[in-house]
């Protein structure tokens, strides 16, 4: 019964590909969000969707792009892989909205992505 | 633009030793703090969120403080123990801005 899930838990793949990772959450959050966890352990917030809307686009290349279904997904497409995408990806999910929300954050366990 | 710092990076403290971790934000204008923790190869697992009006949280060892106006939150865990080893993180607000992390040894 996890309640953020994400695929695959490893991705190794060559420069220039195209890859998905994919993110569910069964605990009728409204919010979800990537992370970006890089080699120093420094996370950052990617994106934010609410109830299957962006809310929240942080400084990230046009590479990358979160795509939401339903309020319970979100996955995210990277085309054309570069070396410096190489990082720890995290899906996570809350009850509210990013700005306002008082409620606990919760995680999946991470994709660890390698370009080669 | 907010700034989290967590002051140390690491600490290594023998079981049963009372311990705290520190964190301090740039903007005090925040909605609420929150503090994780991260086990290797594992996502983050919230321990404790403080609402902008509290000044701290308990949840069994653990007791977080917050004081806006200093900009700074600390985690105190008390009688410490091997399990209680991995790399701990405040974000402000609880979604957003997240510290480096204090990554914790304790010594059995």
């Amino acid at each position: 019964d996890t309640a953020v899930s994400q695929t695959p838990k490893y991705l190794v793949t060559q420069m220039g590909n195209d890859k998905s990772i994919k993110c569910e959450q069964n605990l009728g959050h409204d919010t979800m969000y990537w992370y970006k966890q890089d080699s120093k352990k420094f996370l950052k917030i990617m994106f934010s969707y609410n109830n299957k809307e962006l809310i929240i686009n942080e400084t990230v290349p046009n590479r990358f792009s979160p795509k939401s279904p339903d309020k319970a997904h979100l996955n995210l497409h990277i085309n054309s892989l570069e070396l410096g995408d190489s990082a720890v990806y995290f899906c996570a999910s809350s009850q509210e909205r990013q700005a306002r929300t008082n409620e606990k954050l919760f995680f999946g366990s991470g994709t660890q992505l390698s370009v080669l | 633009k907010q700034e989290v710092t967590q002051i140390p990076a690491a600490l290594s403290v023998p079981e049963g030793e009372n311990l705290v971790l520190n964190c301090s934000f740039t903007d005090s204008a925040i909605y609420n703090l929150q503090w994780f923790r991260q086990d290797p190869g594992k996502g983050l697992t919230s321990l404790l969120l403080i609402q902008s009006s509290q000044r701290e949280q308990t949840s069994g060892r653990l007791n977080a403080s917050l004081d806006k106006s200093s900009g700074r939150s600390t985690l105190y865990i008390a009688a410490s123990q091997p399990g209680d080893s991995a790399t701990y993180l405040c974000a402000v607000p609880g979604n957003l801005f997240f510290g480096t992390g204090t990554r914790l040894t304790v010594i059995p």
